[in-house]
């Protein structure tokens, strides 16, 4: 089964607005990372943050790791219609065997 | 520095066909892996290659199969295409299978199967 579940499935938000996306896992983890797909393209690394990491900024991107939870969030910042898309956390298993969550699929409007 | 690239990205196959795809890493990285995505199940692990050896497989059927070359570039077999077997394939690839290692995924191979 998928060790990552994001929420929500689905979220809808104006230009400008903040978007928070959570992520939830199973197990113990090393790395969490989260990453954006636009549709039917591949999936661009955003950003890596580390078991022993609470927080962790990129740009616009803000991501949390609550480990006593199993639990991340990614908050995106002063979106833009160019954020809209599906949007995944992955923990890592074996080696490079990574276990993906079901994504949430954010659309901002312009 | 050329990203990973996956080739064909389009492709229609009858069932019972057999496909190859191909994935050629980014230059230096030596790990490749196979992921699966469908609506339906999401993104599954199908196999992770290092150094022309396959260390990881996920659970999949013995149709699916994947071999890396000395150059590390990779490729994964589909024998017998099913119905289900319609999906995008995407490969990635990273220096090492160290975890902690960003992998970096190619485009991906839509493959309908009819």
């Amino acid at each position: 089964s998928q060790q990552g579940e994001e929420d929500p499935q689905a979220l809808s938000i104006q230009e400008g607005e903040n978007a928070t996306m959570n992520c939830s896992y199973k197990t113990s983890i090393n790395n969490l990372q989260w990453y954006r797909q636009n549709s039917g393209r591949g999936l661009v690394h955003l950003i890596l943050i580390r078991s022993n990491e609470r927080e962790k900024h990129s740009g616009r991107l803000r991501v949390t790791l609550d480990t006593s939870k199993k639990s991340s969030s990614l908050l995106i910042t002063a979106s833009r219609a160019a954020d809209t898309a599906s949007y995944f956390c992955a923990t890592d298993g074996t080696g490079n065997q990574f276990y993906f969550g079901t994504g949430t699929s954010l659309t901002v409007i312009p | 520095k050329a990203g990973v690239t996956q080739t064909p990205r389009y492709l229609i196959k009858t069932r019972g066909q057999q496909v190859t795809l191909s994935c050629s890493p980014i230059s230096g990285h030596r790990s490749v892996s196979w992921y699966q995505q469908t609506p339906g199940q999401g993104l599954q692990f199908l196999f992770e290659y290092f150094s022309e050896t396959q260390r990881n497989k996920g659970n999949f059927p013995g149709r699916f199969s994947g071999r890396q070359f000395s150059n590390s570039r990779s490729e994964m077999n589909v024998s017998t295409l099913e119905l289900g077997d319609s999906a995008l394939y995407l490969c990635a690839s990273s220096l090492t299978p160290l975890s902690g290692n960003t992998i970096y995924f190619g485009e991906g191979s839509w493959l309908t199967v009819v």
